[in-house]
């Protein structure tokens, strides 16, 4: 079972600023196949990057995302007051798909 | 665009069967792969296992002995079966269609296992 670890648990921040949330996987993650979702109380998780880069269809650019092997990071550059979330990593290159622990982004 | 909504009862007793249907509009069930993903009170989301439309099939190891996702193209629906459940199968259920990742998402739905 490939484990993901997220860091930091929570990410305190004002808007305007940018955010750097970091996925690191236990083993390397095959094809790069790692995806970020984003999600708010009492909501599904939102698909934002998919296979380590590629923003889902309607995501702002200021989400990207960048990795390969066992480290990933998602960076959001200009915070908006919509994007203090939760965020989750999760790898779909084995057969055993695994999600990480979660980033808070709160406003600080 | 496609929407996925979850059904199913909302309490299930210890021991039994938790069984949730997803239903899935604005776009055929052919062709695509189908899972079901759940997340405990305040823990992380963990993936139970897919299905294709054809009907092949792939569990989380740790709950395949007691996991059955099932399809029914005909009704654009496909199920999930979660047999002997304890406390531990408490939580929010989502289903989603596939796409390498999790593409599209059902709002969720709120089971508790108690007696």
């Amino acid at each position: 079972e490939i484990v993901l670890t997220q860091s930091p648990g929570t990410l305190s921040l004002s808007p305007g600023e940018r955010a750097t949330l970091s996925c690191r996987a236990s083993q390397s993650v095959g094809g790069s196949y790692l995806a970020w979702y984003q999600q708010k109380p009492g909501q599904a998780p939102r698909l934002l990057i998919h296979g380590a880069s590629i923003r889902a269809t309607g995501i702002p650019d200021r989400f990207s995302g960048s990795g390969s092997g066992t480290d990933f990071t998602l960076t959001i550059s200009r915070l908006e007051p919509e994007d203090f979330a939760v965020y989750y990593c999760q790898q779909y290159g084995s057969s055993l798909w695994t999600f990480g622990q979660g980033t808070k982004v709160e406003i600080k | 665009q496609v929407q996925l909504q979850e059904s199913g009862p909302g309490l299930v007793k210890p021991s039994e069967t938790l069984s949730l249907t997803c239903t899935v509009s604005g776009g055929s069930i052919s062709n695509y792969y189908w899972s079901w993903i759940r997340q405990p009170p305040g823990k992380r989301l963990e993936w139970i296992g897919y299905i294709y439309y054809s009907g092949s099939t792939n569990y989380n190891p740790s709950l395949k002995s007691r996991v059955t996702i099932s399809v029914d193209t005909s009704k654009n629906q496909f199920s999930l079966k979660l047999r002997s459940v304890t406390a531990a199968d408490t939580a929010v259920y989502y289903c989603a269609r596939v796409q390498g990742s999790f593409d599209a998402w059902g709002q969720g739905t709120l089971v508790t296992v108690s007696s």
